[in-house]
């Protein structure tokens, strides 16, 4: 099914572990993105890609490491995870960064840090 | 950067009932997008707005980009219908790249 599709759904680290949330959409889609939602706060901007080998920051680096290889992946790494971390994390794609098509999200990965 | 403001924060209806959320921001937008988040936390896409008036079944949608809001409006409403409603904007000097949400309205259906 075209789509964007996030891998784990649920997660537990302890704090100051390591690990990568992964993020595939097939529709052929220019423009990736990672945002984090936290309660009360809506979703936040993580760090976003227009287009293979090209990502930039959003509003909520910190902490978090991104590269986008093809046009199809685009995972987003925790390199020492901290509680403050612990959040909803969404990815999301577009079919065009120029053109306004809107974004479709993926199903989420819900990630404690302990 | 820019703001964008939901009210009400929350809502609690009887099915049946009718309903008016509103999204304010605070600069000029290209696009606008409204979300539903349903309880099992999945965000669907219900209007893609940047101006005007859209509708989808028993919602409909109105942008007005001059005066910096937009109205998402659902009627006789169904238990289905909870969850929260996100507003997203397209802030108009970063192009498509920054989809901005606001904090969302909160929509309980009592059935």
């Amino acid at each position: 099914n075209a789509g964007v599709t996030q891998t784990p759904k649920f997660q537990v680290l302890k704090t100051g572990q390591s690990m990568t949330l992964q993020c595939a959409q097939d529709m052929n889609h220019e423009y990736m993105s990672w945002y984090r939602q936290d309660p009360g706060m809506g979703l936040r901007l993580i760090h976003y890609s227009v287009g293979a080998g090209i990502t930039d920051q959003g509003e909520v680096p910190n902490g978090y490491n991104v590269s986008r290889s093809t046009t199809e992946d685009f995972p987003l790494r925790l390199l020492s995870a901290a509680p403050s971390q612990t959040s909803v994390y969404f990815c999301a794609s577009s079919y065009s960064v120029s053109i306004n098509y809107g974004y479709t999200f993926g199903s989420g990965t819900r990630l404690t840090v302990v | 950067g820019i703001q964008v403001e939901q009210s009400p924060p929350d809502l609690i209806l009887q099915e049946g009932a009718n309903s008016t959320l509103r999204c304010n921001f605070s600069d000029s937008v290209n696009n606008l997008q409204w979300f539903h988040q349903n309880p099992w936390g999945q965000l669907i896409n219900l209007f893609y707005i940047p101006s005007g008036t859209k509708q989808n079944g028993r919602l409909s949608a109105t942008t007005v980009a001059t005066e910096r809001y937009s109205l998402l409006y659902i009627s006789s409403s169904q238990t289905t219908d909870s969850g929260v409603y996100f507003c997203a904007v397209f802030p108009a000097n970063f192009g498509n790249e920054k989809l901005t949400f606001g904090t969302g309205t909160r929509l309980t259906i009592i059935p």
